[in-house]
């Protein structure tokens, strides 16, 4: 069973704190995603990479900083927590040609700054 | 990739057939539709996708209107734990790198 896997599952951080939320998939998918989710405003695409070492903006970045060294593995960084950052984190692979399943999503990360 | 429009809510009685409709007036020749669905605090879920021809999986139907402007999907028997937010996509199916586009979604309650 294919899987994405993102490291946990509740998560509480204090304002200021270098936050790493860690997503890892085992479908040798070449693109990979991650989302933050708010009540009323839906899936935001934070960044995504279409390969080792490539990154790309999303529509929210700010805050944010993403790391993909190796294919399986896509990090999101949030350099200083803020309280405007708590949310749920969404990861999500997808292969070159998604026409067969499309996205994989994670269990999400649900991030509390406090 | 097109627009969606799908109804706000919508409740159906377990063990009777979901029907959720979506609209995709603008949809080109080469857009997928896709249909996600998210159970509360868990990560949306593929569910199904077609292009022109109806399909069938074992955890639905998705039926597409000749002129492709308009899709259902269907939970032929649905139960409680089918209550979750849907969400129906357009894409071109091998758009290098795009994302998907997630809007609000049918939030459906199946009801005892």
């Amino acid at each position: 069973d294919v899987k994405v896997t993102q490291s946990s599952r509740y998560l509480v951080k204090r304002t200021g704190e270098k936050v790493f939320l860690e997503c890892v998939q085992d479908m040798d998918h070449e693109n990979m995603f991650w989302y933050r989710q708010d009540p009323g405003l839906g899936l935001r695409l934070i960044y995504f990479s279409y390969d080792v070492k490539m990154k790309e903006k999303g529509d929210i970045p700010e805050g944010y900083s993403v790391s993909r060294e190796k294919k399986e593995r896509f990090s999101l960084i949030l350099e200083s927590a803020s309280t405007n950052q708590t949310s749920m984190y969404l990861c999500a692979s997808l292969p070159l040609n998604p026409g067969l399943y499309g996205y994989t999503f994670g269990s999400g990360t649900r991030l509390t700054v406090v | 990739d097109a627009k969606t429009t799908q109804p706000t809510s919508m409740d159906c009685a377990e063990g009777r057939a979901a029907n959720l409709p979506c609209n995709h007036s603008t949809i080109s020749g080469n857009e997928y539709v896709y249909w996600y669905r998210q159970i509360h605090s868990q990560g949306p879920q593929y569910i199904i996708h077609g292009l022109k021809n109806n399909e069938t999986n074992e955890m639905a139907s998705l039926i597409i209107t000749e002129d492709r402007k308009s899709s259902t999907l269907i939970l032929p028997h649905a139960t409680l734990r089918d209550t979750a937010v849907y969400y129906c996509i357009v894409r071109v199916g091998d758009n290098y790198g795009q994302n998907f586009v997630f809007g609000p979604g049918t939030r459906l309650s199946v009801l005892p």
